[in-house]
C-alpha cells in the first residue's frame, strides 16, 4: 500500500531556530504539493512540484520559507528563521497525473511543528 | 471550481450506511465532484471521485445525479472508524487551489 511519507512527524522548537521538514511523494507521482493546516486558516497551499520543478509558491512568506525537490523521492520545505505564528500541521501531497489540483492528491501524515 | 453545500454534521449508528448529500448545483461540465476526508490529527483521505456516472470503490459508493447539481456519498457499512470530516470538492482539472470548506462531521455511535 503505496503512502506518502512525511517527517519529523512532530517538532518542538525555538523561535529563530531553522526548522526542516521531509517528505517522501509515492513513487511515480509527479507532483507534490505543500499545505499547512491551522484551525484558523484551515489548509493553505504553501507550494507545488510538477516533475520537480516549482509551479507555484506564492502561498509561501519568501523571507522565511523555501521549498525544494532535490530528486524525485524527497520534497523537503525550510523555515529559517521560525516564529511563533508558523505554528501548524504541514502536509505533503503527491498527485500521479500531472493534472494539478484537479488530480487525486494522496496526504502524507502532517509533521505537527510548535515554535516556543 | 463550484461551490459546495454540505450539512455541518450528521450521525449514524455503526453498521448503517451513512449517506452523505452534498449541493454543487453551478457545477460545470469539466468539474468533476471530489470527496475527501479528515479524521482528527491525520490528513486528508481521499475518498472517491466521479465526473457524470456513479462510481464504487473498496471504500465508497459516488451517486451523482443526472443534471450533476448535487451527489451523495454512500458508506455501505460505516465503523466507527469512519468518523471524520468529509468533503465535497468540485474542481476542474485547470483548477489554482484545492479547497477544502467546511465539510460535514459525520459521526457514527455505537
Amino acid at each position: 500500500d503505496a503512502r506518502v511519507t512525511q517527517t519529523p512527524r512532530h517538532k518542538v522548537t525555538e523561535m529563530g531556530q531553522e526548522v526542516t521538514m521531509r517528505c517522501q511523494p509515492i513513487l511515480g507521482h509527479n507532483t507534490v504539493f505543500w499545505y499547512r493546516q491551522t484551525m484558523m486558516q484551515g489548509l493553505e497551499l504553501l507550494a507545488y512540484f510538477r516533475n520537480r520543478a516549482p509551479l507555484d509558491d506564492s502561498g509561501m512568506p519568501k523571507d522565511r520559507f523555501s521549498a525544494e525537490m532535490p530528486d524525485a523521492t524527497l520534497a523537503t520545505l525550510k523555515i529559517q528563521p521560525s516564529e511563533p505564528r508558523d505554528s501548524a500541521v504541514y502536509f505533503c501531497a503527491s498527485a500521479p497525473l500531472g493534472r494539478g489540483f484537479g488530480d487525486t492528491q494522496y496526504f502524507g501524515p502532517g509533521t505537527r511543528l510548535t515554535v516556543l | 471550481d463550484a461551490k459546495t453545500t454540505q450539512p455541518t454534521s450528521m450521525d449514524c449508528a455503526e453498521g448503517r450506511a451513512a449517506n452523505l448529500p452534498c449541493n454543487h448545483s453551478t457545477i460545470s461540465g469539466n468539474e468533476y465532484v471530489y470527496w475527501y476526508r479528515q479524521i482528527h490529527s491525520q490528513g486528508p483521505q481521499y475518498i472517491i471521485h466521479g465526473l457524470k456516472n456513479n462510481e464504487t470503490n473498496e471504500m465508497a459508493s459516488l451517486i451523482i445525479t443526472e443534471d450533476r447539481k448535487s451527489s451523495t456519498l454512500i458508506l455501505p457499512h460505516a465503523t466507527l472508524r469512519d468518523t471524520a470530516v468529509y468533503y465535497c470538492i468540485a474542481i476542474s482539472g485547470s483548477a489554482r487551489q484545492l479547497t477544502f470548506g467546511s465539510g460535514t462531521q459525520l459521526t457514527v455511535l455505537p
